[in-house]
């Protein structure tokens, strides 16, 4: 079945640290992979995708994330977190002939001045 | 528009009623997309259209819903007899293919619907 799994439900990091989010699919095609984030009462906004090519993909706001096909990654990543980036970010699959993206629950990150 | 709309913000609704909620998404955009986002979850996946005709619409959990795109552009998501269950904030996204290839999906800001 095709799915994506953030196995952190909440972080907390301190302004100024690194961070990281885990995101695994599972997933039949060649995937397309995005990261969204959503601030309280908000939409979803795109921070990067992956389609193909370079595996390590920049997005905005300082965000990167890497592709890992061996290990069904995608996680996303940030050196130096500040306090506007506490927000939900969710993780998401989709492509090929599939025109809608399958969602991870997502996790929230919480900022500590 | 430069962004996806959607109309109106915000819903509140009797047990049992019907409601429309709208989606104008980003001119030049064949593909549409409405998902339902329930609280502390990720969006789930409603319908999409391609064009006028909806290429998937087994997201949609039951008769009561149903949506249209009668030009291939403004969307209508329709919910009849509403029930407490439905409560969520339905969000509609548009990209420029079916794929999300090459700009990825854009999101509107959602229509947090609250059945009583």
């Amino acid at each position: 079945a095709q799915s994506v799994t953030q196995p952190d439900i909440h972080i907390t990091v301190s302004e100024g640290a690194s961070l990281e989010l885990r995101c695994n699919y599972s997933y039949g095609a060649t995937p397309y992979l995005f990261w969204y984030v959503q601030s309280p009462g908000q939409g979803l906004q795109l921070l990067l995708k992956y389609f193909s090519g370079d595996t390590l993909v920049q997005g905005i706001k300082g965000f990167e994330a890497e592709f890992k096909r061996s290990q069904s990654s995608f996680n996303l990543r940030k050196p130096s977190v500040h306090w506007s980036d506490a927000a939900e970010y969710f993780c998401a699959v989709g492509g090929g002939s599939q025109g809608n993206l399958i969602f991870g629950k997502g996790t929230k990150l919480s900022v500590k001045p | 528009g430069a962004g996806v709309s959607q109309t109106p913000s915000n819903k509140v609704t009797e047990k049992g009623k019907y409601v429309e909620l709208r989606c104008d998404p980003i001119s030049g955009h064949t593909a549409l997309y409405w998902y339902r986002q329930s609280l502390g979850q990720g969006p789930e996946f409603l319908i999409y259209f391609q064009g006028t005709g909806a290429a998937d619409d087994s997201g949609l959990p039951n008769d009561r819903f149903f949506a249209v795109r009668p030009e291939g552009s403004v969307s209508t998501l329709k919910i009849q007899r509403t029930e407490r269950g439905d409560s969520a904030v339905y969000l509609c996204a548009s990209s420029l293919t079916g794929t999300g290839h090459p700009y990825g999906y854009t999101f509107g800001s959602g229509t947090r619907l609250t059945v009583v």
